[in-house]
């Protein structure tokens, strides 16, 4: 398996831009968590979805975040407008309950606001 | 509130020697999982090893074992024969099911590898 995919590695633009980070999931893993890490507060779970379905989004700081989630194999994290703020490294995980709830990262999104 | 936490920022060993990470949590569940991760500069999330908390047993992956003390909470890392590619950030982390349904992370340690 390819593991958790992420798109982009690498993501620079300028404050009040739309930013979309994306993610496919391990195949036949049935959830997905985005989180947010940075130096200031480590890692921050954001929202996490099962099956497609949004479960908890009690970490998305506010509306300017948003998340999606269409089918299995993919989703979407989306920031509109982007502030200097939002610069952080941004992973996705996918997990089944067969794993023991092993979450499986992938190689994160660095984002950075102007 | 579960947390997780970790009192060594920074954690320094000698190549070939031991050294151990500490973790404690707080949990009223009785039910969780420990992890530990590490994360090289590359940035990558890497599972280092898992401890179900109804096991007594200790795990133990290769060079990496774990000592988990569930009266006192405490779920500390032991690297035996240390590495060069072990110097990285290292995560101590709990999940709780149910309608938790998460993974909390310690604040990591950094740990260096002397040659």
């Amino acid at each position: 398996d390819a593991g958790v995919i992420q798109s982009p590695r690498h993501e620079v633009t300028e404050m009040g831009q739309e930013v979309t980070l994306r993610c496919k999931p391990i195949s036949g893993h049935d959830y997905l968590f985005w989180y947010r890490q940075t130096m200031m507060r480590g890692l921050e779970l954001l929202i996490y979805f099962n099956n497609n379905v949004p479960i908890d989004d009690s970490g998305m700081p506010e509306d300017r975040f948003s998340a999606k989630m269409p089918n299995a194999s993919f989703s979407t994290l989306k920031i509109q407008p982007s502030e200097p703020r939002d610069s952080a490294v941004y992973f996705c995980a996918s997990t089944s309950w067969d794993r023991g709830y092993e979450q499986f990262f992938g190689p994160g999104t660095r984002l950075t606001v102007l | 509130a579960q947390t997780v936490t970790q009192s060594q920022p920074e954690m320094s060993v000698q190549e070939a020697e031991t050294v151990t990470l500490s973790c404690t949590y707080d949990t009223s569940e009785s039910d969780y999982y420990l992890f530990w991760y590490k994360q090289p500069p590359s940035r990558q999330m890497i599972l280092v090893i898992r401890q179900e908390a109804y096991k007594q047993q200790n795990a133990t992956e290769n060079r990496f074992s774990v000592n988990f003390q569930k009266a006192a909470k405490s779920f500390s890392l032991k690297i035996s024969d240390s590495q060069l590619g072990d110097a990285a950030m290292y995560f101590c982390a709990s999940y709780y099911g149910g309608a938790t349904n998460k993974l909390i992370f310690g604040t990591g340690t950094l740990l260096a590898v002397q040659p």
